[in-house]
């Protein structure tokens, strides 16, 4: 099976501008989270969608924002970029499906994102 | 209270030896907890997954669960180099159905 993909896997951007991430989970896999991490801040939730549905939000502005497609393929997209912004975006995809709680996440190579 | 807490490292142990990483949790109704390990500059990996109160071994990692002292703990057995990385533990809540993540430990295994 192939894994997450995330693309593209470098931006530059300048302050003000937007931008649009891609992401395309494993076959079968329903659910999509979105990930900032930064050096010392670990991973912050974005966001997760489910069957084209936000399930859940983590505590970003609503200059963050994203969505699922019927293929389970997501996007997120951020507006007016922030110098602050600059960080390593990761895309996760789970079956979310297991009787155990959770099922395991996997993630995607993540998108490297430099606010000039 | 942090709802996941690792300690940061780093953490030192030389080449052979067993490398231990601990991570403790607030919330009681936890239900699955996750190890993944990241090399710097690439993205988490998935390592181990445990569910239910005891251990679990996977070649020469062991995750081991205690639900009542509410901690979860990775150990690395015959410790290599290719080891070296941060160690990420993960916790899903189903109240909320968010995965917890702590910040991570740092291990360096020392040749």
């Amino acid at each position: 099976k192939a894994g997450v993909t995330q693309t593209p896997r470098y931006l530059i951007k300048t302050r003000g501008q937007q931008v649009t991430l891609s992401c395309s989970p494993i076959s079968g896999h329903r659910s999509v989270s979105w990930y900032q991490q930064t050096p010392g801040q670990g991973l912050q939730f974005l966001f997760e969608y489910f069957s084209e549905t936000q399930r859940n939000k983590g505590n970003f502005p609503g200059r963050f924002s994203g969505r699922q497609f019927s293929n389970s393929r997501s996007e997120m997209n951020v507006s007016t970029l922030e110098l602050g912004d600059s960080a390593l975006y990761l895309c996760a995809s789970s079956s979310a499906l297991g009787l155990a709680g959770y099922n395991e996440q996997f993630f995607g190579p993540g998108t490297r994102l430099t606010v000039l | 209270q942090k709802e996941v807490e690792q300690n940061s490292g780093p953490l030192s142990v030389p080449e052979g030896a067993i490398a231990s990483l601990n991570c403790t949790y607030s919330d009681r109704g936890s239900q699955s907890f996750f190890w993944y390990r990241q090399y710097s500059g690439k993205s988490p990996e998935l390592i181990m997954s445990i569910y239910s109160n005891g251990d679990k071994e996977d070649g020469r990692f062991t995750a081991q669960l205690n639900k009542a002292s509410q901690y979860v703990s990775l150990l690395i057995r015959d410790s290599q180099p290719s080891d070296s990385a941060t160690y990420l533990c993960a916790v899903y809540a189903g109240n909320n159905r968010k995965l917890i993540w702590g910040l991570g430990t740092s291990l360096a295994v020392n040749p």
